[in-house]
């Protein structure tokens, strides 16, 4: 079946570093990845998505690659700020009814 | 942001009783769905829904039902609460032409 295996830290880093968050996906059919945001207290919100092979996602300065060869949607952002602390999930698409399959989770926190 | 509101936003109730939790959409999206999110476990699907009284069940949908007689508001019920139910409970709606879904705010549910 579809499953979505991402690092599940924490992960912490100190503000301007360099963040990767991994993700892997089930290769069966032609998904469309997502990765989504939480911020404390709040639901998720869509990050940024990508539709096919070699697509590449941005939105406030993070940014992910649908790499078919790997299975892999990796979220990276080069220069994290305090404000990205949340849980950010992947996800793929694929399933009947328009279900998406998520991954546990990834908990970010930025110290200043 | 989508148009999605869930009440309550907090609720304490006790094992045993009965709890009905509700989900409210203007965007007038196909597709909805109920998902709970539990430490160590990301999100899982509860039950979904892709039309009036067309809904099917996920994968920990045992002891929740749920119910859709307008597009607009799809409702989930615990019959008889337990303490495993402790959770917080997201909603999402879809439409076919997206590839994506959006969520709700989330209720918290404790069950004592």
């Amino acid at each position: 079946g579809n499953s979505v295996t991402q690092m599940e830290g924490p992960v912490t880093l100190s503000e301007e570093a360099f963040l990767t968050i991994n993700c892997t996906y089930t290769a069966t059919g032609y998904p469309s990845l997502f990765w989504y945001v939480q911020y404390p207290g709040e639901g998720l919100q869509l990050l940024l998505k990508a539709t096919k092979a070699d697509d590449k996602g941005s939105n406030k300065g993070f940014e992910a690659t649908y790499r078919k060869e790997t299975t892999s949607f990796h979220l990276e952002k080069g220069s994290v700020q305090v404000s990205d602390s949340a849980v950010y999930f992947c996800g793929r698409s694929g399933g009947s009814n328009y279900k998406l399959t998520f991954g546990k989770g990834t908990l970010l926190t930025v110290n200043p | 942001d989508a148009g999605i509101t869930q009440s309550p936003r907090h609720k304490v109730t006790e094992t045993g009783t009965p709890v009905t939790l509700r989900c409210h959409q203007t965007e007038n999206h196909r597709y909805m769905y109920w998902y709970r999110q539990d430490p160590g476990h990301g999100l899982r699907l509860i039950h979904y829904s892709y039309g009036v009284k067309d809904t099917d069940k996920g994968e920990v949908s045992d002891g929740y039902s749920v119910s859709r007689s307008k597009t607009e508001d799809f409702l989930l019920t615990l019959e008889s609460a337990t303490s495993s139910q402790t959770s917080v409970y997201f909603c999402a709606i879809s439409d076919m032409d997206l590839n994506e879904q959006f969520f709700g705010p989330g209720t918290r549910l404790t069950v004592l």
